[in-house]
């Protein structure tokens, strides 16, 4: 079954870090760009961060750039995301999703996770 | 940044009726770029349409995509009692965002 579970949620004060993790199966990792979708309960899909197939092409939302880093371990099929300097504006349910195209940061989405929640307060 | 705007924000209709739906993008997008989301209660989203008009695997023939940038829709035929959910249009021409969502609802 092609699976996406991510880890790594959890309460952090404002200004502190956190690492989520999503762990893939199901399907060979490095075919795919992957991303992190974030979603405030009640509210609209946000767009976080994407990375292609190798690591070698990232892209940013403008609210995250400079305080998150994206990142891939293939050997590991998991992705991560790095993040610091949370604010209040942070919480939201985290989502990673696979991409239909492996050389792109930015793409359709066609496999999605569950979600790990990460609440900044 | 490319800002998408969906309407109306709610559809009230009743199972059976035809749904249709809006997504406006403040700048041009391909129709290569431009994509489809369902998303229901407690639920990740679903991949519905890619390339404007390309029903992902496993999606229903009573949904379809059309338009060419900046208009883009998306049709329900005849709605079914699972077809009750919001609705996001996406954009990756550039960069990557989504549009604000349509909720379905019955009637």
């Amino acid at each position: 079954e092609v699976q996406l579970v991510e880890s790594g949620g959890g309460v952090v004060r404002p200004g502190g870090s956190l690492r989520l993790s999503c762990a893939a199966s199901g399907f060979t990792f490095d075919d795919y760009g992957v991303s992190w979708v974030r979603q405030v309960p009640g509210k609209g899909l946000e767009w976080v961060s994407g990375i292609n197939w190798n690591g070698g092409s990232t892209g940013y939302a403008d609210s995250v750039r400079g305080r998150f880093t994206i990142s891939r371990d293939n050997a590991k099929n998991s992705l991560y995301l790095q993040m610091s300097s949370l604010r209040a504006e942070d919480t939201a349910l985290y989502h990673c999703a696979r991409m239909g195209n492996p050389n792109y940061y930015n793409y359709y989405m066609d496999v999605w996770g569950k979600g790990t929640t990460v609440t900044v307060s | 940044e490319i800002v998408l705007t969906q309407s109306p924000g709610t559809l009230s209709l009743s199972p059976g009726e035809r749904a249709t739906l809006s997504c406006r993008a403040s700048q041009s997008v391909s129709i290569s770029f431009l994509a489809w989301y369902q998303q229901k209660p407690g639920q990740a989203p679903r991949l519905l349409i890619y390339g404007a008009s390309s029903r992902a695997t496993g999606i229903p023939d009573r949904f379809s995509g059309s338009g060419s940038g900046p208009d883009f829709t998306l049709s329900i035929s005849r709605l079914e009692p699972e077809d009750f959910a919001v609705y996001y249009c996406q954009q990756f021409g550039s960069s990557l965002t989504f549009g604000g969502g349509t909720k379905v609802e019955i009637k």
